[in-house]
């Protein structure tokens, strides 16, 4: 059972506009959200996290939300740029998992020029 | 940056060799870690340690085994590849300590292994 979904395996945006990815989550103990980013060939890179005490986290152009009732979080890249063109993991821990982290499948984001 | 390296980054080997995908890493890190991840496909843990003679098997069965003889050096071997080994060998780390519990991962580039 997946606890951590990204039901968006790709996502086509306007250069310049806002790009928005979800991640939703089933497991009400995890604590702690983080953004990964990954071009071919390469390894994840960290992009954003976000602890369960806060609702929002903001680094330049990305923004993280969580909705807790709703199980939810989404990243928000303004204004979007051709170098976002990749595939965007969200990733959860929690305290009683040694911070182990669940990962999602992962969303293409590809920007349009 | 992050200091962590992946050798080879690319192989592709025939059933039944065996193999041995190289990791190491600068940074003094004490916990690493290895995931295998397929296009599409969640990264899934298959071996961590948390220093020297630690090591434990990951979330995801695998078949291959790991060694911590040296903080920097990770190594992952298949004692005999198969075709179902086919994917993508992701080697992390972190430091250890209260203070880093939520520090992200530092990844290597990978290491894209097929198995004809």
């Amino acid at each position: 059972d997946q606890q951590v979904k990204q039901n968006s395996p790709s996502l086509s945006v306007q250069e310049g506009r806002i790009s928005i990815l979800n991640c939703d989550y089933t497991n009400s103990m995890f604590d702690y959200f983080l953004w990964y980013k990954k071009y071919p060939a390469e390894g994840p890179t960290f992009l954003i996290s976000i602890s369960s005490i806060k609702d929002k986290n903001e680094d330049g152009r990305f923004t993280v939300f969580l909705n807790k009732s709703a199980k939810h979080l989404s990243l928000h890249i303004v204004p979007s740029q051709p170098g976002d063109s990749a595939v965007y993991f969200c990733a959860a821990s929690y305290t009683d998992s040694n911070y182990q982290l669940i990962w999602g499948a992962g969303t293409k984001l590809i920007i349009k020029p | 940056e992050a200091d962590i390296y992946q050798t080879p980054r690319y192989l592709v080997i025939g059933t039944g060799k065996k193999i041995t995908l190289e990791c190491s890493q600068t940074m003094g890190h004490d916990k690493m870690y290895w995931y295998q991840q397929d296009p599409g496909m969640e990264l899934h843990l298959i071996h961590y340690s948390y220093g020297v003679n630690s090591t434990e098997k990951g979330d995801l069965s695998s078949e291959s085994t790991v060694s911590r003889i040296r903080t920097e050096h990770f190594p992952l071997t298949l004692e005999s590849a198969r075709p179902s080994h086919t994917s993508q060998y992701l080697c992390a780390s972190k430091p250890t300590g209260a203070q880093f519990y939520n520090s992200p991962l530092h990844f290597g580039n990978g290491t894209r292994l097929t198995v004809t």
